[in-house]
């Protein structure tokens, strides 16, 4: 079974902090993504990677940077973080078309 | 650039009836499509996948979808359905490239809360 996790279920942070989502996957894995949930406006893509090193913006990467620097790893960096970065983060890798999700991390920003 | 369009926010059901959870998108090149489920506070588990073949698919929990292409929809259906099945439900839809590959980037739909009453 695919497995992906991430770091944290549920996270408080203040307005202004450098945050840090983490997510690992044991599928060796090309493609990796970063998603956030909202109600009622679905899945958003903030980034993806494709390789090592490699990333690309998704639809909403303002205020958002990412990193990976091993294969099964992605990281999500809030530089600055702010109240409406408050939301549910969701992680997915994939080796095709087919995505597998992580248990994805609640962040509230104070 | 391709959407996702789940037709209704909210489907309230009886237990044991049938069940449509309605997907429309929107794509001029060759697509393939999934529906996730999502229970209270988890990640997305796949339901099933539309990858090419035969256009009716069956996946886990007794759904099923239909691909039509003509008229762009891929609705899941379930001819009965369990308080268990109380979720939210993802429509998504990949596009191929022209190379016929992907680095499986998917669009989502906005979701559909499905709720099973007793």
């Amino acid at each position: 079974d695919v497995k992906v996790t991430q770091s944290s279920r549920y996270l408080v942070k203040r307005t202004g902090e450098k945050v840090f989502l983490e997510c690992v996957q044991d599928m060796d894995h090309e493609n990796m993504f970063w998603y956030r949930q909202d109600p009622g406006l679905g899945l958003r893509l903030i980034y993806f990677s494709y390789d090592v090193k490699m990333k690309e913006k998704g639809d909403i990467p303002e205020g958002y940077s990412v990193s990976r620097e091993k294969k099964e790893r992605f990281s999500l960096i809030l530089e600055s973080a702010s109240t409406n970065q408050t939301s549910m983060y969701l992680c997915a890798s994939s080796s095709g078309r087919t995505q597998y999700f992580g248990p994805g991390t609640r962040l509230l920003v104070l | 650039a391709q959407s996702v369009t789940q037709l209704d926010s909210q489907v309230p059901v009886f237990e044991e009836a049938p069940v449509e959870l309605r997907c429309n998108y929107s794509s001029s090149v060759s697509v393939y499509l999934f529906w996730y489920v999502q229970y209270p506070n988890q990640g997305l588990q796949l339901l099933l996948k539309y990858l090419s073949g035969s256009t009716l698919v069956k996946g886990i929990n007794g759904f099923e979808a239909e691909f039509n292409k003509s008229q762009t929809s891929f609705h899941l259906r379930k001819p009965s359905v369990h308080i268990s099945d109380t979720a939210e439900y993802f429509c998504a839809v990949g596009r191929l490239n022209a190379g016929g590959t992907s680095y499986g980037k998917l669009t989502f739909g906005q979701g559909t809360i499905l709720t099973v009453h007793p």
